[in-house]
């Protein structure tokens, strides 16, 4: 089985501060994503990397910026945290192929206070 | 701009009724439309999903319809059981952009015992 693994649970930072959320895949996927979750929004990307060192933005990577150094790794950055970033943040991944099925890890719900 | 539309947001059906999902597209590129199917506490999972070259697709209780010239498709599910209860979302996608998931607002469905 898959498994995509998201360090925190829950996480609670304060405004201003830098935050890393940090996502981990164990199938050697090249592709991996992060979206945000937010009732009535559905899941939103944010950005999104094919191969190591490579990003592409999604549709609202404002505020946000990812790292991609290990193939299996993927990092999302808010490089100064506001209150309106407060949501579940869900890293996915997926094989190269066209329409490969996403795996997700269980989220990490960021309160920003 | 919401490129794929859910509805309805919520749902609550009785064990043994039928659950259906809608979702309504815009951008006629899309060619591939998967739901995905999310638990509390965990991350979403694929549930099925169908190419615009079919009108139906069945799996078990769930099942697909795809309308192409509305740029319209539902999940029905059979027999809905207790254990159906999670939040479904439907996504689409282009062959041009094909690791972008577009995904809609999501809908939660509670079947009653």
């Amino acid at each position: 089985d898959v498994k995509v693994t998201q360090s925190s649970r829950y996480l609670v930072k304060r405004t201003g501060e830098k935050v890393f959320l940090e996502c981990v895949q164990d199938m050697d996927h090249e592709n991996m994503f992060w979206y945000r979750q937010d009732p009535g929004l559905g899941l939103r990307l944010i950005y999104f990397s094919y191969d190591v060192k490579m990003k592409e933005k999604g549709d609202i990577p404002e505020g946000y910026s990812v790292s991609r150094e290990k193939k299996e790794r993927f990092s999302l950055i808010l490089e100064s945290a506001s209150t309106n970033q407060t949501s579940m943040y869900l890293c996915a991944s997926s094989f190269g192929t066209a329409n490969s099925p996403l795996h997700f890890g269980n989220g990490t719900r960021l309160t920003v206070t | 701009q919401q490129q794929v539309k859910q509805s309805p947001q919520s749902l609550i059906v009785q064990k043994g009724g039928i659950s259906i999902i809608n979702c309504a597209y815009e951008n006629t590129a899309f060619d591939y439309f998967p739901w995905y199917q999310q638990f509390p506490g965990k991350g979403p999972a694929l549930l099925i999903a169908i190419r615009p070259d079919v009108s139906e697709k069945k799996e078990g209780r769930f099942t697909i319809s795809f309308n192409k010239s509305a740029k319209q498709f539902s999940l029905h599910i059979m027999d809905s059981q207790p254990g159906d209860s999670a939040t479904y979302f439907c996504a689409a996608s282009s062959q041009d952009s094909s690791y972008k998931l577009i995904f809609g607002s999501g809908t939660r469905l509670l079947v009653r015992p």
